[in-house]
C-alpha cells in the first residue's frame, strides 16, 4: 500500500509568480485535502476535493485553486505569489463513501515553498 | 480566532514517565478530535482519535480523554519513550461541516523525552 507522496519537496519562487504543487493519494483513498502550515503554526485547511469536485474551502483567497484527477491525485495552484505564502504545504488523503464519515486523514511529507 | 488551543509550546518528560499533552477548544460544534504526531521533514502522522460521544479512547501506550463540559482533551503517553519526541498536534472536526469536512489544528506542543 503506497502512502501519500508530494512533489516537489522544496521550491523557491519569486513574488508574483505562479506555482503548482502535486499530490498522489494513498491507494484506495478518494478524498484529498490541502493544508498550509506557516512557521510555528498548526496546519490550516485550504480546501478539499472529493470525486474531482471541490468539497469545502477554508479562508483562502481565490488565487489558491486546485484540481483532483480521476486517479484521485491532486494539484494545488497558487497565483500571484506573496511573501506570506511561504509555508509548508501538506496534502492529506482519506476515504469516504457518500455521506459516511471519512477515515482519518493520512498526510504526505509536504512541500516547503519559499517566496522571495 | 484560535478555535483549538495548545497552550504549552513545549514539554520535557523523563523516559518511562507519563507524558500529558493538553488541548482546549472553543467551538461547541466540534464532534471529533484527533491527535497527530510530526517529526521534522515529515508530514503529520495520525495517532489516535475520539468521538464526542465518548470520554476516553485507548490504543496501546496512548490514551485520549475528552471533557466536553470543559471543552478540554488530553493525550496521555505511558510509558514515554525516546521515539515519542516530536511535535504533537491536536485537531478537531466540525459536525456541521459533514460533507465539507475539514480539520482545525492547534499550534502544536513539542514533546522531548529525556533518556
Amino acid at each position: 500500500e503506497t502512502g501519500v507522496t508530494q512533489s516537489p519537496t522544496h521550491l523557491i519562487k519569486t513574488r508574483g509568480q505562479q506555482v503548482t504543487l502535486r499530490c498522489s493519494s494513498q491507494s484506495g483513498h478518494n478524498t484529498v485535502s490541502w493544508y498550509q502550515q506557516a512557521l510555528g503554526q498548526g496546519p490550516q485547511f485550504i480546501f478539499q476535493y472529493y470525486r474531482e469536485e471541490e468539497n469545502g474551502r477554508g479562508n483562502f483567497p481565490p488565487r489558491f485553486s486546485g484540481l483532483q484527477f480521476p486517479n484521485y491525485s491532486s494539484e494545488l495552484n497558487v497565483n500571484a505569489l506573496e511573501l506570506d505564502d511561504s509555508a509548508l504545504y501538506l496534502c492529506a488523503s482519506s476515504s469516504r463513501r457518500d455521506r459516511e464519515r471519512r477515515t482519518e486523514a493520512f498526510f504526505g511529507q509536504g512541500t516547503r515553498l519559499t517566496v522571495v | 480566532d484560535q478555535q483549538v488551543k495548545q497552550n504549552s509550546p513545549s514539554l520535557s518528560v523523563q523516559e518511562g514517565r507519563i507524558s500529558i499533552l493538553n488541548c482546549d477548544y472553543t467551538n461547541s460544534m466540534f464532534d471529533y478530535f484527533l491527535w497527530y504526531k510530526k517529526y521534522p521533514a515529515e508530514g503529520p502522522t495520525f495517532l489516535i482519535s475520539i468521538s464526542s460521544i465518548k470520554d476516553k479512547n485507548e490504543d496501546g501506550r496512548f490514551t485520549v480523554f475528552l471533557n466536553k463540559s470543559a471543552k478540554h482533551l488530553s493525550l496521555h503517553i505511558v510509558p514515554s519513550q525516546p521515539g515519542d519526541s516530536a511535535v504533537y498536534f491536536c485537531a478537531a472536526d466540525d459536525i456541521s461541516n459533514f460533507g465539507n469536512e475539514k480539520l482545525t489544528f492547534g499550534t502544536g506542543t513539542r514533546l522531548t523525552i529525556i533518556p
